[in-house]
């Protein structure tokens, strides 16, 4: 049973605008939460991360939300640019951890100029 | 060196050989993982190593899976008599300890694995 859900496989978004990925969870002992993009033939890359005593985390134009209450989490990008297109996955951990970041699918983001 | 490198890139294998993936970790990294993500799936958690510990195998899928990390540095996975399920790309991770802090892990670019 998946334990981190990203429920749209794709989205599509026009240059300068809001992309906005959603990410849904279903452990209530995890507290920390990241988000990774990944271009085609490379590995993923960190991008921005959220402690769960925080409800927002911003860096440049990248800002993560946490609801705690809904086990939700978005990442905001804007303006969105070409360069973004890329796949986005979240990654949780459970505090204290022993143990693994636990990935979403993923959403396939398309920015078009 | 100065990321995650893994070898072979590709590798296309008939069904039932044996291959091995190695994974070169960031110098002084001492937590490595290894994942895969199969088509339309996300990244799966298959083993971790974290210094002279015992490593941690929960996530391997079956007895035909191993890895080992030799002098705390280099890994491979090794997956006997492949089955076509087995095509994936097997992705590399290093981290200075395990869950690797606000930066989560660094990747490699992965061994895209087909079996024919």
């Amino acid at each position: 049973d998946q334990q981190v859900k990203q429920n749209s496989p794709s989205l599509s978004v026009q240059e300068g605008r809001i992309s906005i990925l959603n990410c849904d969870y279903t452990n209530s002992m995890f507290d920390y939460f990241l988000w990774y993009k990944k271009y085609p033939a490379e590995g993923p890359t960190f991008l921005i991360s959220i402690s769960s005593i925080k409800d927002k985390n911003e860096d440049g134009r990248f800002t993560v939300f946490l609801n705690k209450s809904a086990k939700h989490l978005s990442l905001h990008i804007v303006p969105s640019q070409p360069g973004d297109s890329a796949v986005y996955f979240c990654a949780a951990l459970e505090g204290g951890s022993q143990g693994n970041l636990i990935f979403g699918k993923g959403t396939k983001l398309s920015v078009k100029p | 060196g100065a990321g995650v490198s893994q070898s072979p890139s590709n590798k296309v294998t008939e069904k039932g050989k044996d291959v091995e993936l190695r994974c070169d970790p960031i110098s002084g990294h001492t937590a490595l993982y290894w994942y895969r993500q199969s088509l339309g799936q996300g990244l799966e958690f298959l083993i971790y190593f974290q210094g002279n510990s015992a490593p941690d195998k929960s996530g391997l899928p079956s007895d035909r899976f191993s890895a080992e990390r030799t002098g705390g540095s280099v890994s491979t996975l090794t997956i006997q008599r492949t089955q076509q399920e087995d095509s994936a790309v097997y992705l590399c991770a290093s981290s200075l300890a395990r869950f690797g802090g606000v930066n989560g892990y660094t990747f490699g670019s992965g061994t895209r694995l087909t079996v024919v």
